[in-house]
């Protein structure tokens, strides 16, 4: 099976860093993707990580270390926008199991 | 043209009654998905159709049965639901099921009720 740990809730102030860590227990392990999910929206994907090591995507960035079974998504320069939940999903098995997801809340 | 469609956007039905959900997607995409979302969860794999294929079935009741009539449209149908499968459901598709699953875009759900 597959188990995966994220924080519940994170909040921060516009302009500020956040960092939402993971951390899985996985049988068949291919990869870390990272989901953005909008109150009343679809997931949006945002990053994955097959290697160890950091991926940057504009304000995002995101790391995985599988020898630790961890990885963090880093949310630079924070907006309102940034308010949503965000997930991190292990691949294994051609599947996408989701962690429980963390709720960002980002205040002015 | 990044887009995955989905009717209807609510749904209300009762326990006897059949409905159907559609999804669509004209990216090329070969692997198409089933979840189920409740309020302040992550989605549920259901299904996971793979060239038209159904591939993987997450051992879902056979109240939902999935359809894939070609390879942009994706239906499932509903019968005689109980009032906790009250849910969204998405719908989402990815290049194909083994390379690129990880990356997946989703559709903006059918929001279910079941009275």
């Amino acid at each position: 099976g597959q188990s995966l740990e994220q924080p519940s809730e994170v909040t921060a102030v516009e302009g500020a860093i956040v960092q939402i860590n993971c951390t899985y227990q996985t049988s068949g392990f291919y990869g870390l993707s990272w989901y953005q999910q909008h109150d009343g929206g679809a997931p949006t994907f945002l990053s994955y990580n097959a290697l160890d090591g950091l991926e940057e995507t504009g304000r995002f960035s995101s790391f995985l270390s599988r020898s630790d079974s961890y990885g963090y998504l880093l949310l630079q320069e924070l907006q309102m926008k940034d308010s949503a939940s965000y997930f991190c999903a292990v691949i294994g098995y051609s599947t996408l199991t989701f962690g429980k997801g963390t709720m960002l809340l980002v205040s002015p | 043209d990044t887009e995955v469609t989905q009717t209807p956007k609510h749904l209300v039905m009762g326990m006897t009654n059949k409905k159907s959900l559609k999804c669509e997607q004209h990216m090329g995409h070969r692997a198409m998905y089933w979840y189920k979302q409740k309020a302040k969860k992550p989605p549920e794999l259901m299904f996971v159709y793979s060239y038209e294929k159904l591939s993987i079935n997450e051992s879902v009741p056979s109240r939902f049965s999935p359809e894939c009539p070609n390879s942009s449209l994706l239906n499932l149908h509903l019968h005689a639901l109980q009032p906790e499968d009250s849910a969204l459901y998405l719908c989402a598709s990815s290049q194909d099921r083994d390379g690129s699953s990880y990356e997946q875009y989703f559709g903006p759900g059918t929001r279910l009720t079941v009275t």
